[in-house]
């Protein structure tokens, strides 16, 4: 079964400071891959999603980016970060339709 | 765009009662629907998925139903204990013509807490 890796658990950045996220998944090829945010006691919101090595969807405009520069790796980045993205980031992966996605216990992000 | 209502107040119930648990959704019915369960500080981790054409899922001690004519679906935890306390997130995926790619929508989730 998949594992997805996470890091860090926990980060605190100041405001306009870059932002890399990394995603790594085990246990499976050719996933599709998801970064959700998570404001507090809010649903998961997707932001971006990955059928393939360097095909990347967005959902909605924001200040972030992704990137996977390989097949099991997922990146999240930001080039200046908002007070607005702070949250707790989350990446799934997915082995198929009508599959479950899995989830990695996420990034707490705290924007100063 | 589709909508999903979870209720938004805590359950609390005692030890061995059975817990159930809301979905409403308000557009279109999702070819299939999910439940999560969510602890704090932790990712989801998936728990049941039903399809349009089926009525009941079972696992255990957890049962769901899907009905496409209410738009609803419902979660229980029959003889409930105290460590099936978290948040249950109910996901929905979105239709193909609308261009997604197996995109699931979540719901806020429903707090249970099981009191001993």
């Amino acid at each position: 079964s998949q594992t997805i890796h996470q890091w860090p658990a926990t980060l605190v950045q100041p405001v306009g400071s870059p932002l890399s996220l990394e995603c790594t998944v085990e246990g499976t090829s050719n996933p599709n891959l998801y970064w959700y945010r998570q404001a507090a006691g809010r649903g998961l919101q997707l932001l971006f999603y990955s059928v393939g090595i360097g095909q990347i969807s967005s959902e909605v405009p924001q200040n972030l980016s992704a990137s996977r520069p390989q097949d099991r790796q997922f990146i999240l980045s930001s080039k200046k970060l908002l007070l607005s993205d702070s949250g707790f980031y989350l990446c799934a992966c997915q082995e198929g339709e009508v599959q479950p996605q899995h989830f990695g216990d996420g990034t707490r992000l705290s924007i100063l | 765009s589709q909508k999903i209502e979870q209720n938004s107040e805590a359950l609390n119930i005692q030890e061995g009662k059975t817990a159930t648990l809301t979905c409403n959704y308000t557009n279109y019915s999702p070819a299939y629907l999910q439940w999560y369960r969510q602890d704090p500080g932790r990712g989801p981790v998936f728990l049941l998925l039903i399809r349009e054409n089926e009525k009941e899922k079972r696992k255990e001690r957890l049962k769901v139903t899907f009905d496409t004519t209410l738009k609803q679906s419902l979660f229980h935890i029959t003889a409930s204990q105290p460590a099936d306390s978290a948040t249950y997130l109910c996901a929905l995926n979105r239709p193909l013509f609308s261009g997604g790619y197996n995109k699931l929508i979540f719901g806020a989730g429903t707090r249970l807490a099981v009191h001993p």
